[in-house]
């Protein structure tokens, strides 16, 4: 069974400072990892993935990741941070179940940006 | 243009009272799943539709049901809701297997 592993609950930082959000995975077949977020009382979106090709993957806002295969990893980082970023951050692997695809996810990780 | 929409976004029940979730989708995704998040947990599949053929979680208790009329609506079924059940409730599709999901803004069950 495929599982992700977010060590840590929350991740406090001062706007336009660097973060990073580490995700380790563990499984035994090709993977294809995602970092969802989620604000308050609202539903997952999709902020990037790796399915295949470049380890360095990015997303609209600022945000990359690289799948380091090695080390069993898909950090999700971002140079410099905005208010805006404040939310809970979800990492995930995708495995295939019946007809569809089954997301695993990580535990999550609160981002907080102060001023 | 929302593209899932789940229907109500709070709800309250009693408990052991039956309650309904309903999830829609303007997309024609053939792949319609249901996730269940407690509170500061991650998100659990509970089941998932493809088309008409239905897959459960081995970990699904039987208290949790669901049904999917057509492609474009999906609902799940709590027939006697505890306290336990109290999470938000997170619909999502997709086209078919290695494809990106899309999800709904959830309904977060209360139960009383």
């Amino acid at each position: 069974a495929q599982s992700v592993t977010q060590l840590d609950s929350q991740v406090p930082v001062f706007e336009e400072a660097p973060v990073e959000l580490r995700c380790n995975y563990s499984s035994s077949v090709s993977v294809y990892l995602f970092w969802y977020v989620q604000y308050p009382n609202q539903g997952l979106q999709l902020l990037l993935k790796y399915l295949s090709g470049s380890t360095l993957v990015e997303s609209i806002n600022g945000f990359e990741a690289e799948f380091n295969k090695s080390q069993t990893s898909f950090h999700l980082r971002k140079p410099s941070v905005h208010i805006s970023d404040t939310a809970e951050y979800f990492c995930a692997v995708s495995e295939v179940t019946g007809g569809g695809n089954k997301l695993t996810f990580g535990t999550g990780t609160q981002l907080k940006v102060e001023l | 243009d929302a593209m899932v929409i789940q229907n109500p976004r709070y709800q309250v029940t009693q408990f052991g009272k039956p309650v309904t979730l309903s999830c829609s989708q303007t997309l024609n995704h053939n792949v319609m799943y249901w996730y269940q998040q407690k509170s500061s947990q991650a998100p659990k599949l509970l089941f998932h539709y493809y088309d008409k053929d239905f897959n459960n979680e081995a970990d699904t208790p039987d208290n949790f049901q669901s049904r999917r009329p057509n492609t474009s609506f999906c609902f799940l079924d709590i027939r006697s809701p505890g306290l336990g059940d109290a999470a938000m409730y997170l619909c999502a599709t997709s086209p078919g297997r290695w494809v990106d999901y899309t999800f709904g803004s959830g309904t977060r069950l209360t139960v009383v």
